[in-house]
Order: structure tokens, then C-alpha cells, then sequence
């Protein structure tokens, strides 16, 4: 019962362009959405959050869109830096505290 | 301030065998949580602390798996006997208590890779 679902196992974007992850979920519940950063051989750490309350969040050079009557969000990174290169990880939960369900992740490979 | 803690790194085991993983989570975090992640998967939760109590445990395969959180503060998780199949990295997060309006974020260690042979 997969509720979360990242359907792009990959994405590979030219260094300065834009990156578009993009995240699905089928739980109309849920009402709290987050995106994490993992590195190789490390765990992975909080990007970005939004709430069912708005419709976009911004923190720098990732801005998060969400769209609840489709139940779906994205993730976009302007400009991307190699540095990005990472998996990104959304996860969604009802309630801000009980279970975080984590989609598979996108792998995204910023070219210099 | 120190990041979540977490111990062994690495695991090789055969199937049957037991192990056990060890967390320590960033000081002053009440809740902890052990996830599971399969390789190509996102991360599944297993079992979550308040403190030292198990506010969600349904995810937890209890005929072998087994998780405690004495004095609510450090962690272990338990397997015993291994399955091929528990073959995965095993994370530990820990967040704060927090109100409505903060988002619950979770810090994450770097994870135990099991590999059960």
C-alpha cells in the first residue's frame, strides 16, 4: 500500500537549468509534506515543508508546490548546483507527528 | 550539537543469526523512530517512541523484530532470527515534541546496512 509515490527514479539536469522532482500520494488525509536530501552513506536531512494550508513554500532555491485536489507536490531547485546531486525523498503524514510515509526517491544528477 | 547516533555502521550476518542495532538520539528529542530501508525503496517505518513509551509499532514484524527504549533516551533494535529479506539500511530519527504549527521535522543518523547472508 504504497501512499506515497515517486514515479521518476531518476532525473539529470544541466548545471544553472531547473530541477522538477515531482511526489504523488493517494491519502487524502494527508496534510503535512516534507522533502529530504540524502548523500551516499548518510542519512537523510530536512529540505523544505508545507502544509495543506498553502499552496507553495519557499526557502531560498527550492520552492515546494502543492496541489491538493490532485494530490500532488513538487519540488523545484532554481538554479541547480552539482551540489544537488543527491536522492530527495518526499514524505507525507496526516497529522504532523504519526507515521511519515516516505516515497522510493528520485535520484537527480546535476551535470556541470 | 551532536547528531543522531548510531552503531554499527555496517552488519553481516548469516539468516537465523541475531543482531542488534544501537541509537542515540540527539539530546533532548523525545520522540525516536526506526525505519527500515530496502534497497530502491523509500524509507518504512517500524516502530516509534514517545519518550519510552511505543506510540506506533504496526509496521513492526513482532515474531522477530523487537525495539526498547529504557529511560527514553537511547535505543535499540532488535532482530532475531535474521531473514534474508531484513537485508537493508536500518535508520534511527529523532524530533521534537512539538505544536501544531511546527513541522515535525525528523534528523536522521547515517544508518546500519545490514546484509544477511
Amino acid at each position: 500500500d504504497q501512499q506515497v509515490k515517486q514515479n521518476s527514479p531518476s532525473l539529470s539536469v544541466q548545471e544553472g537549468r531547473i530541477s522538477i522532482l515531482n511526489c504523488d500520494y493517494t491519502n487524502s488525509m494527508f496534510d503535512y509534506f516534507l522533502w529530504y536530501k540524502k548523500y551516499p552513506a548518510e542519512g537523510p536531512t530536512f529540505l523544505i515543508s508545507i502544509s495543506s494550508i498553502k499552496d507553495k513554500n519557499e526557502d531560498g532555491r527550492f520552492t515546494v508546490f502543492l496541489n491538493k485536489s490532485a494530490k500532488h507536490l513538487s519540488l523545484h531547485i532554481v538554479p541547480s548546483q552539482p551540489g544537488d546531486s543527491a536522492v530527495y525523498f518526499c514524505a507525507a503524514s496526516e497529522d504532523n507527528f504519526n507515521k511519515f510515509y516516505f516515497g522510493s526517491g528520485t535520484k537527480l544528477n546535476v551535470k556541470p | 550539537e551532536a547528531g543522531v547516533a548510531q552503531s554499527p555502521r555496517y552488519k553481516i550476518i548469516e539468516k537465523r543469526q541475531s543482531v542488534a542495532f544501537w541509537c542515540n538520539p540527539i539530546s533532548g528529542h523525545a520522540t525516536l523512530y526506526w525505519y527500515q530501508q530496502i534497497l530502491g525503496q523509500g524509507p518504512k517505518l517500524l516502530i516509534q517512541f514517545q519518550n519510552n513509551g511505543v506510540v506506533d509499532d504496526s509496521q513492526l514484524p513482532k515474531d522477530r523484530f523487537s525495539a526498547e527504549r529504557l529511560k527514553g533516551v537511547d535505543s535499540t533494535l532488535k532482530i532475531q532470527p535474521a531473514k534474508l529479506e531484513d537485508s537493508a539500511v536500518y535508520l534511527c530519527a529523532s524530533s521534537l515534541v512539538l505544536g501544531a504549527t511546527l513541522t515535525n521535522i525528523q534528523y536522521f543518523g547515517a544508518g546500519t546496512r545490514l546484509s544477511v547472508l
